[in-house]
């Protein structure tokens, strides 16, 4: 059991729209930045979207991030066959003085 | 380019000692905290620990502090992970990362190795 909560499985069919939740608390997402990694198996996790809702360089503009209070969102639009990946959310926890992520959620392309 | 390349993960017993090791390359590694994240089998992703860019800060999860020592020679763009007292569920493909921000603690991580397995087993 996490810290970050995130439904464990998620899934649409190429070109919908597709969003992530991640809901934490106070010492967590209330107070630091969310990020999002993309891991696909047998390959090294990729970071998508960090400081809640900046893109690096290369990232398509089809993912996006929000963050309101204790919860953060990712966002898939124009859902694409290589999307299909777990997707973890991760915050500073100053409770636990350390990170947490979230369970991961798979994305299904259906 | 930016290269993370972790080694020494081998088979150990439970109670044992390992250190592993992960070399950089295509960034100035002592201007970047550096970060080890692990991943069990058939588990998601958890954060072990963190060291700034000078080896001064570090900060351990819950579940490995006391046992594990993170530490960097900055002379050999070189990171380190020494695991002590080491236990069945440490088992995991063990990641380098480098911080996305320059001389930051607490930022996110924009560049992972490929990993090194750690197998506890009797």
């Amino acid at each position: 059991q996490s810290v970050l909560t995130q439904p464990p499985s998620a899934s649409g069919t190429p070109g919908q729209w597709v969003t992530i939740s991640c809901s934490g608390s106070n010492s967590n997402i209330g107070t630091n930045n969310v990020n999002w990694y993309q891991h696909l198996p047998g390959t090294a996790p990729k970071l998508l979207i960090y400081t809640n809702n900046q893109r690096p360089s290369g990232v398509p503009d089809r993912f996006s991030g929000s963050k309101a209070g204790t919860s953060a969102s990712l966002a898939i639009s124009g859902l694409q066959s290589e999307d299909e990946a777990d997707y973890y959310c991760a915050a500073w926890d100053d409770s636990l003085n350390g990170f947490v992520f979230g369970i991961g959620t798979k994305v299904d392309v259906l | 380019e930016v290269q993370l390349v972790e080694s020494g993960g081998v088979v150990v017993q439970p109670g044992g000692s390992l250190r592993i090791s992960c070399v950089a390359s295509g960034f100035n590694f002592d201007t970047y905290s550096m970060e080890w994240v692990r991943q069990a089998p058939g588990k998601g992703l958890e954060w072990v620990s963190l060291i700034s860019w000078r080896g001064l800060t570090t900060y351990y999860a819950e579940s490995v502090k006391g046992r594990f020592t993170i530490s960097r020679d900055n002379s050999k763009n070189s990171l380190y992970l020494q695991m002590n007292s080491l236990r069945t569920e440490d088992t995991a493909l063990y990641y380098c990362a480098k911080s996305t921000h320059q001389l930051s603690l607490r930022s996110s991580v924009d560049y992972w190795g490929q990993g090194t397995l750690v197998t506890v087993s009797s």
